[in-house]
């Protein structure tokens, strides 16, 4: 395993539309994040799952944006009815919670353009 | 919410001097310190991070501090190359395995 893989890397899409972003983590890694980053700002935390259990929501994940983790191995990120305020770079880390460091590793990021 | 603070947010050094970065956090419930370094176009790298049971930690030519009493914790980045050349965050967390605070970011500049 070579670490957390996102995809796609990059999506343009119209205003209204859909997305789905897709992350497969660390294979032994059992807890799952999703932060969105904007141009010249850090990641800001939206969501994470331990296994296949949505842990915790910011308020920064509106109506429109649904996270899941079915089988507690990739997760995908849905945006309905994007808006020109969704572009940003969406990433995925994972973790461990057993015995060690258990730092984040974080994935390439989707970079995500709504016209 | 926690909140992390960073500066400066640019800094540019000759190659071979040291360079320093600065936060501070709100929460005295985090306990967890990382640092991490993004290259344009990739995700965030962890670099270094500290816990709250100690003041100091090195590797190699990056070294962290952290004063739990102030809140205030810095990344002392020596000899620099130009290959340090990226953004710098800091960040905090309760531990490794939960959410990351992020700071805003500084965007180091290493002239050859």
């Amino acid at each position: 395993d070579t670490g957390v893989s996102q995809d796609p890397r990059h999506k343009i899409t119209k205003r209204g539309q859909n997305v789905t972003f897709r992350c497969d983590p660390i294979s032994e890694h059992n807890r799952l994040y999703w932060y969105r980053q904007t141009l010249g700002q850090g990641p800001e935390f939206l969501t994470y799952f331990q296994n296949e259990a949505q842990l915790e929501k910011s308020r920064l994940l509106s109506d429109r944006f649904s996270a899941e983790r079915p089988k507690g191995s990739f997760s995908t990120l849905e945006i309905q009815r994007t808006e020109q305020g969704d572009s940003a770079m969406y990433l995925c880390a994972s973790s461990s919670t057993g015995p060690g460091d258990n730092e984040q590793f974080f994935g390439p990021g989707t970079r995500l353009t709504v016209l | 919410g926690e909140n992390v603070e960073q500066h400066p947010s640019t800094l540019s050094v000759q190659e071979g001097d040291s360079a320093v970065i600065k936060c501070t956090y709100s929460d005295s419930a985090s306990n967890y310190f990382p640092w991490y370094k993004q290259e344009l176009g990739k995700g965030p790298q962890l670099i270094i991070d500290i816990r709250s049971n100690v003041g100091e930690k090195k590797d190699q030519r990056i070294a962290v501090t952290l004063n739990k009493t102030a809140k205030h914790f810095s990344l002392h980045i020596t000899e620099t190359q130009p290959e340090d050349s990226a953004v710098y965050f800091c960040a905090a967390s309760e531990t490794s395995y939960d959410k990351v605070i992020f700071g805003p970011g500084t965007s180091l500049s290493v002239i050859p």
